[in-house]
Parts: structure tokens; C-alpha cells; sequence
């Protein structure tokens, strides 16, 4: 069966420090992957996704950055945080054929100082 | 895409029917109507599906209206487990398209005992 795993669980980052956060998926080949972020209060937001690797798009204009280095691996980045970018940030993957059934990780709740 | 109005809150008590109405009166002939769940501080989990027959699985049933313009997601016995905020995302089903699913901010349905 499919898993997906993302880490870390929660984070408290200062403004102006780096960003890492690592998704990976087991289980399947060439998944779509998604990283959404959640204001409080607010729905998810499409951040960026990818349909392979080293293949990018970004929905917003924004201080982050995507990477997917590997088939099952996607990483999301800063070089320097802004109290904006706090939130609640969500990693996902769908089949490439299999339409719009996302499966979400349990995500990470970064809160900068 | 169709937008989808959808309560703002509901309450159920625990052992009876939860019907989490949708509105989705733009909907067009190749779109699906999906649902998801938010439990608190987790990441959204599929429910459902359907076009236009009406659907069951082992969570949830989902009745579409004849004219495809309002659905309704029945959980039939509400746990206190089923407490969480309800997505319905109308989408086609194509995977050409299926990375942009469009978050509203649901309805939070209040299972009690």
C-alpha cells in the first residue's frame, strides 16, 4: 500500500532563518505531488506541484522554493523566512491517471518567531 | 471550475445520520464532485466521489441530485471520531487537470454526545 511522510511534525523557526521540509512516498511510481499551505482558519492553498522530477510549477508568487530531486521525494524551501510564511504546510500525492483523489500527509506546523 | 457553497457549521448527535449539504449549481457535464475531511490538525483524507449516480463505500454514501446541481455526503452513524471540517470540491476528471483541486473552507460538522 501507498504511505506518505512528512517531517517534521511542527517547527518554530526564527525570521530570516532557512527552510527544509522533506516529503517522500512509498508504495508507487511517478505520483503527482503537491505542497498546499493552510492559514488558520483559512482552506488549503496550492503552493507548488510536480508531475516528475526536477519538473516545478508554482501556483503563487512567494518566499518558497520546491525541489524534487527524486521519482517519490519533494522538498520545500527558503532561504530566509518571513512571520508570513507561518502556517500549516501539507504535502500530497495523486496517481498521474487516476484524477483528483488526493492523499495528504500529516503535515507540518511551522511557526516563525 | 464550478464553485461550491456549503454550510459554514453543522451538529449531529453521536449514533444518528450526519447530511452535509453542497451546492454546486454551475457544475459541468465532465465534472465529478468530490468530498474530503479535515480532522483537526491533520491532513485532509478522501471520502468520496461521484458523477452523477449516487455512490457508497465503506465511509460515506453521496447522493447527487438529477440535475447534478446539489449533492448531499450522508455519514449514517456519526462517531464523535467524525467530528471535522467537510470539503466538497467539484473537479473534471482528467488527468491533464487534476492538480489544481480549489479549497473552500467547508463545513465544520460538530459530532455530539
Amino acid at each position: 500500500s501507498q504511505t506518505i511522510h512528512q517531517w517534521p511534525a511542527t517547527l518554530v523557526q526564527p525570521v530570516g532563518s532557512p527552510l527544509s521540509l522533506e516529503c517522500t512516498v512509498e508504495g508507487t511510481s511517478n505520483p503527482n505531488l503537491y505542497w498546499y499551505r493552510q492559514a488558520a482558519g483559512r482552506g488549503l492553498q496550492l503552493l507548488f506541484y510536480s508531475v516528475g522530477i526536477g519538473q516545478i510549477s508554482s501556483e503563487v508568487p512567494q518566499n518558497l522554493s520546491a525541489s524534487r530531486p527524486q521519482d517519490r521525494q519533494f522538498i520545500l524551501s527558503s532561504k530566509k523566512l518571513l512571520l508570513s510564511d507561518s502556517g500549516f504546510y501539507l504535502c500530497a500525492w495523486s496517481d498521474s491517471g487516476q484524477g483528483n483523489q488526493q492523499h495528504f500527509g500529516d503535515g507540518t506546523r511551522l511557526s516563525i518567531l | 471550475d464550478a464553485k461550491t457553497t456549503q454550510p459554514t457549521s453543522m451538529d449531529c448527535a453521536e449514533g444518528r445520520a450526519a447530511n452535509l449539504p453542497c451546492n454546486h449549481s454551475t457544475i459541468s457535464g465532465n465534472e465529478y464532485v468530490y468530498w474530503y475531511r479535515q480532522i483537526h490538525s491533520q491532513g485532509p483524507q478522501y471520502i468520496i466521489h461521484g458523477l452523477k449516480n449516487n455512490e457508497t463505500n465503506e465511509m460515506a454514501s453521496l447522493i447527487i441530485t438529477e440535475d447534478r446541481k446539489s449533492s448531499t455526503l450522508i455519514l449514517p452513524h456519526a462517531t464523535l471520531r467524525d467530528t471535522a471540517v467537510y470539503y466538497c470540491i467539484v473537479r473534471p476528471y482528467n488527468a491533464g487537470n487534476n492538480r489544481k483541486l480549489i479549497w473552500g473552507l467547508g463545513t465544520s460538522l460538530a459530532v455530539n454526545p
